[in-house]
């Protein structure tokens, strides 16, 4: 199974900063990837999917790149209410999907 | 709008069996595949199981093959999971969740998950 390695395991940064996570894949996995946010007690959300693409109504400070094994997930001015963990999910080999360890978000 | 409401979660103890149902609403649900999440206290996300939109393709995380079975009933807009020989590590938030896709060929990803519904397995 391919394993998805995040980092890092979590972060802490001010309202404004740029915030970058990475996520790398044990085998090349083309763009088959996405982003989920979940906030605590919360069901996670998809952010992005195809490695780059921004799901609907997600603001546009988020954004997603790479392809292969190496991908990053960028929040470009960090608001309060983008304290979440964020997980990264491969869906080029199945079964299984597999999701990344993730990374929590904190505000300075 | 679309809803996924998980139910028949609880404390079992381990060895014993429970089903898992998730009753879908909002949208066309034979068109989708559908998934099992699972997330251990604390924890972070572990797929545990997806179901294309006729059943004909199915598949397991490693660590439940063989004991946990996924089903649907698109005449109920209905999921399933039936748990038999529940261990401890099986504790976890179990959430239903909507692939974006119809699951063949293969899944893609998980657009609207539901709420969860805890299931605690101990003596």
């Amino acid at each position: 199974a391919i394993q998805l390695t995040q980092s890092p395991s979590s972060l802490s940064a001010s309202v404004g900063d740029r915030v970058t996570i990475t996520c790398r894949a044990s085998q090349g996995i083309s763009s088959a990837l996405a982003w989920y946010q979940q906030k605590p007690g919360k069901a996670p959300k998809l952010l992005i999917y195809d490695a780059s693409s921004l799901e609907s109504g997600v603001p546009s400070r988020f954004s997603g790149s790479g392809s292969g094994t190496d991908f990053t997930l960028t929040i470009s001015s960090l608001q309060p209410e983008d304290f979440a963990t964020y997980y990264c999910q491969q869906f080029n080999n199945y079964p299984p999907l597999t999701f990344g360890g993730g990374t929590k978000v904190e505000i300075k | 709008e679309v809803q996924l409401v998980e139910s028949g979660g609880g404390l079992v103890q381990p060895g014993r069996s429970l089903r898992l149902s998730c009753a879908a609403s909002g949208f066309t649900f034979d068109d989708y595949a559908m998934h099992w999440v699972r997330q251990a206290p604390g924890k972070g996300l572990e797929w545990v199981s997806g179901i294309s939109w006729n059943s004909g393709s199915i598949g397991y995380a490693d660590s439940v093959k063989g004991r946990f079975t996924i089903s649907r009933d698109n005449a109920k807009n209905s999921l399933y999971l039936q748990m038999n020989s529940l261990r401890a590590e099986d504790t976890a938030l179990y959430y239903c969740a909507k692939d974006e896709s119809s699951g063949l060929p293969m899944p893609r990803v998980l657009y609207y998950w539901g709420q969860g519904t805890l299931v605690t397995v101990s003596s």
